[in-house]
């Protein structure tokens, strides 16, 4: 059975700190992703991966930075967290390669709350 | 560029009716695949079905069939025989065709759907 983990469901952290999110996935899949979800506002990617060390910035990456030195785990940086990083994070891994049917796997997500 | 829109926030369904979930989509791209995921309150995305554009049927999942309609650019989700544990957000996708061999998805803003017994 194919899974995706994440290292918390529940966080809560106060403005200022550095918050780590970590994504493990065991299908040995290239390709991982960070999303945050907002209500109304669907799912917006932070960062992707498709290879170990490589990462590529998705469409809202500012505040957050990414670690991939394991190809299995993936992790999201909150440097500096701020309340406006109050969020849903959920981390999802697929193949890599041309298939247009290569769905994505997604974790359970980490409710993050920032105070 | 490409874009997904799902226009209905919320909708309600009785219990053991059907109830189509619209998604509509903008692509320049003859090739392309689309999907629709399920996510209920406990958070976990669930991949439910998928549909290829060359695909010349419909795809079918079950009680999840996809009305896919390339001229219209519409791939709405139908749920047969609603269940009290269908009641979820559904998001629609589309893959990025500029993602390549990366599989990124773009995704529409969600329906949440409420089964009424």
């Amino acid at each position: 059975d194919v899974k995706v983990t994440q290292s918390s469901r529940y966080l809560v952290k106060r403005t200022g700190e550095k918050v780590f999110l970590e994504c493990v996935q065991d299908m040995d899949h290239e390709n991982m992703f960070w999303y945050r979800q907002d209500p109304g506002l669907g799912l917006r990617l932070i960062y992707f991966s498709y290879d170990v060390k490589m990462k590529e910035k998705g469409d809202i990456p500012e505040g957050y930075s990414v670690s991939r030195e394991k190809k299995e785990r993936f992790s999201l940086i909150l440097e500096s967290a701020s309340t406006n990083q109050t969020s849903m994070y959920l981390c999802a891994s697929s193949l890599f390669g041309q298939g247009l049917s290569y769905e994505q796997y997604f974790g359970p997500g980490t409710r993050l709350t920032v105070t | 560029a490409q874009k997904i829109t799902q226009t209905q926030p919320g909708m309600f369904v009785q219990e053991k009716e059907a109830v189509t979930l619209d998604c509509t989509y903008d692509t320049s791209d003859q090739s392309y695949g689309l999907f629709w995921y399920k996510q209920p309150s406990s958070g976990e995305m669930i991949f439910l079905i998928y549909q290829g554009s060359y695909d010349e049927q419909n795809a079918t999942e079950g009680r999840y069939s996809l009305n896919f309609q390339k001229a219209r650019k519409s791939a709405n989700l139908v749920i047969s025989a609603s269940q009290l544990g269908d009641s979820a957000m559904y998001f629609c996708a589309m893959r990025d065709i500029f993602g390549g061999a990366t599989n990124k998805l773009i995704f529409g803003t969600g329906t949440l759907l409420a089964v009424q017994p």
